[in-house]
């Protein structure tokens, strides 16, 4: 069964800190990985994109990295800042991309 | 995203009731889908369209209704509403190109009382 699951489903942090998040996934076959922010009361919007020969990806603080060996993502974000309090969802697509498969997500609050 | 807006933001009913639900983008997109979101799931996809007059169940097409008989326009509609359907909906569209990025509407908040 394709699914895709995510860890912490929830996290604390202080300002200034980084923090991981990750995402494992079972969907197969596999076409790409991506991560999405969701703040609240909004749509997700889309942070970064892996292929399948991609291992890692970066858009400004946010680090995405793949294993496509064990079929494992994370999602690093470096020096937090208050406005990266959001729920964090990983999203996989299927063969030929038109089939997607969300994580539950991860809600980060980042607090002063 | 300015693109594909979503109405209404807010919306109650009572069960029984028809409700629309709109959805509308700017992009000439190919491919419209309706999710919804609930705590301690994922979106799911409701259904979803490949272009104008096309369009395919998802995983919990149950109770609801769409149609698109223009390019940028994807109502869905839950035809006799009931409690079980209080949810956040969002709509999304992408172009038709493999591993292109959905873009999501702000939601529409739904409450069957």
């Amino acid at each position: 069964k394709n699914q895709v699951e995510q860890s912490p489903q929830s996290l604390i942090i202080l300002e200034g800190k980084n923090c991981t998040l990750q995402c494992n996934y079972t969907v197969s076959p596999f076409s790409n990985l991506r991560w999405y922010k969701q703040d609240t009361g909004r749509g997700p919007v889309s942070l970064t994109i892996m292929t399948f020969s991609e291992n890692t990806k970066s858009n400004g603080r946010y680090t995405a990295t793949l294993d496509a060996d064990t079929k494992q993502s994370s999602l690093h974000i470096t020096a937090s800042q208050l406005s990266d309090s959001a729920s964090y969802i990983c999203v996989v697509s299927e063969g030929s991309g038109n089939q997607f498969y969300f994580g539950t997500g991860t809600s980060l609050t980042v607090i002063p | 995203d300015a693109g594909i807006t979503q109405s209404p933001r807010y919306k109650i009913t009572e069960t029984g009731r028809q409700v629309t639900l709109m959805c509308h983008q700017t992009w000439s997109h190919s491919y419209m889908f309706w999710y919804r979101q609930d705590l301690g799931h994922g979106l799911r996809l409701i259904y979803y369209s490949a272009a104008a007059d096309i369009t395919d169940k998802g995983e919990v097409p149950d109770g609801y209704v769409v149609s698109r008989s223009k390019t940028e326009n994807f109502p869905l509609t839950l035809e006799s509403a009931t409690r079980s359907q209080t949810s956040v909906y969002f709509c999304a569209s992408r172009d038709y190109r493999v591993g292109e990025k959905l873009f999501f509407g702000s939601g529409t908040q739904l409450s069957v009382l």
